[in-house]
């Protein structure tokens, strides 16, 4: 059964740095990953789909790596603001599953 | 992109009562939708995987007769828990495959319902 793990659990930083989320998972047999925002309460937003034939994708401040063979993604996010603070999953999917994290929370300080 | 919704956005119900959430996926098809449960401070769960009239599929420790799940269209699955109680309050958010998507098993979500079991 495929597991994913996500580091660290919580994470504070002050405005403008630069961070990385991690996302671990144990069977690469995966047809893509995906890293989603969630606000308080709310849905999931997503951010970035890395297709299981590919190594990173882009999108703005954010980029998101895959290394299947390690079973490793990170979600890299550039010059950080208070309006990132939210949760960050990853998801990895097998077939027509998904299979999420327990998430990073991420809190910007101003 | 591709948008789903979910209706109601919360609900509070009494114990013993049975509540009905919707999903749609608005500007597309999709044969197969998805139900999950979040609980506080916790990841998402795979429920059960509801496709286009035929049954759907729980997940081990789900139950079928307490979260029935209706797929009656190309564009709106249903999910009822019935003689809800206390500890089925949760987040429930639906997914829904968009088989025209270039991306392999791209899913989109929606924005989730609150239900408050009093």
């Amino acid at each position: 059964k495929q597991e994913v793990t996500q580091i660290p659990a919580a994470l504070s930083v002050p405005e403008g740095e630069n961070l990385v989320l991690n996302c671990s998972f144990t069977d690469s047999a995966i047809y893509n990953l995906q890293w989603f925002r969630q606000d308080p309460g709310k849905g999931l937003t997503s951010l970035l789909l890395i297709q299981s034939s590919q190594r990173e994708q882009t999108s703005g401040r954010l980029n998101a790596s895959l290394d299947k063979s390690s079973g490793r993604s990170t979600l890299y996010i550039a010059a950080s603001q208070p309006g990132d603070s939210a949760t960050y999953l990853c998801a990895v999917t097998n077939f027509n599953k998904f299979y999420f994290g327990s998430g990073t929370k991420l809190n910007v300080k101003p | 992109g591709a948008v789903v919704s979910q209706h109601p956005s919360w609900v509070i119900c009494k114990s013993g009562t049975s509540v009905k959430i919707e999903c749609r996926s608005l500007d597309f098809q999709a044969t197969t939708m998805f139900w999950y449960r979040q609980f506080p401070k916790q990841s998402l769960m795979l429920m059960a995987t509801s496709n286009e009239g035929s049954k759907a599929t729980y997940e081990q420790g789900v139950e079928k007769d307490k979260f029935l799940i209706n797929h009656a269209s190309l564009t709106l699955s249903t999910l009822t828990v019935t003689s809800a109680h206390p500890e089925d309050s949760s987040f429930y958010i639906c997914s829904a495959r968009d088989l025209e998507s270039p991306k392999t098993n791209e899913q989109f979500f929606g924005p989730g319902t609150r239900l408050t079991v009093l």
